[in-house]
């Protein structure tokens, strides 16, 4: 049983540079999401998708983040033109859930997270 | 306002007491579901008890217990005998009718020898 993997585990790059981060969720998770998360605060959600569509976005994510979830199995977040700003933890996270009204389907497992380091 | 306060930003419990974690919650909603995760210093979020807003009785799993107070929208994470593997960062979290999850702050727990 195979949890939510994300690959590479630690980034580091410098200002300006593009990154790309890659999740792989639980098998047969409909839905996937975001977090980014700096130190001392809680994940702050930044995208969501439902199968392959991406249903709901954070103010967070601005024109420079785009996340992709092509076939409904793994998913991209891409950060353009990074900034020393960028800097944090990119959590990963699916679940199985379904329908609008929470319910505990709507548990999410997360990866073990992505650090970004920009110089 | 905030949707998800803990008000506490560290914890130390002596080892094998109980501890109490608190988490209020902000929502008009009538239908929601309460979360706690735990985060080691490895950074990784695990999951460790829901608790969905009709539910009528207080979840538990195990060493575990969510102390729900609907009426004073709180959701208070209690652990029994407290180990040293439980130090880490606990974080309460709520999703609404939506599909966006809101986290607390986190608690940072220390467990005493």
């Amino acid at each position: 049983d195979t949890g939510v993997s994300q690959d590479p585990r630690h980034k580091i790059t410098k200002r300006g540079q593009n990154v790309t981060f890659r999740c792989d969720p639980i098998s047969e998770h409909n839905r996937l999401y975001w977090y980014r998360q700096t130190l001392g605060q809680g994940p702050e959600f930044l995208t969501y998708f439902q199968n392959e569509a991406q249903l709901e976005k954070s103010r967070l994510l601005s024109d420079r983040f785009s996340a992709e979830r092509p076939k409904g199995s793994f998913s991209t977040l891409e950060i353009q033109r990074t900034e020393q700003g960028d800097s944090a933890m990119y959590l990963c996270a699916s679940s199985p859930g379904q329908g609008l009204i929470p319910n505990p389907t709507d548990t999410q497992y997360f990866g073990p997270g992505t650090r970004l380091t920009v110089l | 306002a905030q949707k998800i306060t803990q008000t506490q930003p560290g914890m130390f419990v002596q080892e094998k007491e109980a501890v109490t974690l608190d988490c209020t919650y902000d929502t008009s909603d009538q239908s929601y579901g309460l979360f706690w995760y735990k985060q080691p210093s490895s950074g990784e979020m695990i999951f460790l008890i829901y608790q969905g807003s009709y539910d009528e009785q207080n979840a538990t799993e195990g060493r575990y217990s969510l102390n729900f107070q609907k009426a004073r929208k709180s959701a208070n994470l209690v652990i029994s005998a407290s180990q040293l593997g439980d130090s880490a960062m606990y974080f309460c979290a709520m999703r609404e009718l939506g599909n966006q999850f809101y986290f607390g702050t986190g608690t940072s727990l220390t467990v005493i020898p």
